[in-house]
C-alpha cells in the first residue's frame, strides 16, 4: 500500500540558510500534519492542512510556513535556520472520509532529517 | 488543551518478561487514545488505537492496552516481550468531535525499553 512520503531523507544546512521539506500524503487523504521530533524529544505539532487550507497551528516558529498545493503535497519552508532547528521533521496524512477502520488514523512518513550547522 | 503523561522514561526488561507502560492524559473533553512505536532510525507506526467502544483494545505484535476512564489512563501491555520490541513507545491522543479527523496529536514524551536477550 502507498504511504507518505517525504523528501528529502536527510538534509545538512548552515546557520541562516533556508530549506525546504517536501510531503507527499497517501492518496486520498485530506488532511497532512508536520510535526518536529528533537534529539530525544516526543514528537510536536508544527501545522495542518485540511483540503490546502490551513487547519490547525502548533508550535511552528514565525520564520517557518507551510502550504498545500492542489495536487495536496505539503511544503514546510523554513528561513533563516538556528542549530536549534536540527530534528527530524515528519510529515503524516489521514482522512476524514475513509472507511471508518482508518477513518482518522494519522500515518506517518518516514521523516526528514534536519542538521543545522 | 490536552496532554499526556508517560511515566516510564527507560524500562529494561528481559525477554520474555511481561511489559506494561503507563500513559495518562489530561483533557476537558473526549479523546482518541493512540500507541505509536518507534524503532531506532524509523519512522512511527501505529500500534493500536481507541475511539469507542470495548475499552480493551488489542492491537499488532501481541500489543493490547486497556481505557479506563475513570483514571484517564490508557496503559499498553504485552505479557512477553522479544528483542525485536527495543522500541521508543508514544502514547498520544487528539479530542474527538466533529472534526476530530483533522485534530494533530499530542504527545507523551516517550519510553525507551530495551528487550535485553
Amino acid at each position: 500500500a502507498a504511504g507518505v512520503i517525504q523528501s528529502p531523507r536527510h538534509l545538512i544546512k548552515e546557520k541562516r540558510e533556508t530549506a525546504t521539506l517536501k510531503c507527499y500524503p497517501i492518496p486520498r487523504h485530506d488532511t497532512v500534519y508536520w510535526y518536529q521530533q528533537g534529539p530525544g524529544q516526543d514528537p510536536q505539532f508544527l501545522i495542518s492542512f485540511y483540503e490546502k487550507m490551513q487547519s490547525d497551528k502548533g508550535s511552528i516558529p514565525d520564520r517557518f510556513s507551510a502550504q498545500q498545493f492542489s495536487d495536496y503535497h505539503s511544503e514546510l519552508n523554513m528561513s533563516s535556520l538556528e542549530l536549534g532547528d536540527s530534528a527530524l521533521y515528519f510529515c503524516a496524512s489521514s482522512s476524514s472520509t475513509l472507511l471508518a477502520g482508518a477513518k482518522n488514523e494519522q500515518f506517518f512518513g518516514p521523516g526528514t532529517r534536519l542538521t543545522v550547522l | 488543551a490536552q496532554s499526556v503523561s508517560q511515566h516510564n522514561h527507560h524500562v529494561i526488561l528481559s525477554e520474555a518478561a511481561s511489559l506494561e507502560l503507563g500513559c495518562n492524559y489530561s483533557y476537558g473533553g473526549t479523546v482518541n487514545l493512540f500507541w505509536y512505536v518507534q524503532y531506532p532510525g524509523q519512522h512511527l507506526q501505529l500500534l493500536l488505537k481507541y475511539f469507542s467502544g470495548d475499552p480493551l483494545v488489542k492491537g499488532i505484535k501481541g500489543f493490547e492496552a486497556e481505557f479506563i476512564k475513570s483514571k484517564f489512563s490508557f496503559n499498553l501491555r504485552k505479557p512477553s516481550v522479544q528483542w525485536s520490541d527495543t522500541a521508543e513507545y508514544f502514547c498520544a491522543v487528539n479530542p474527538r468531535g466533529m472534526d476530530t479527523g483533522r485534530r494533530a496529536l499530542t504527545f507523551g514524551s516517550g519510553t525507551r525499553l530495551q528487550v535485553q536477550p
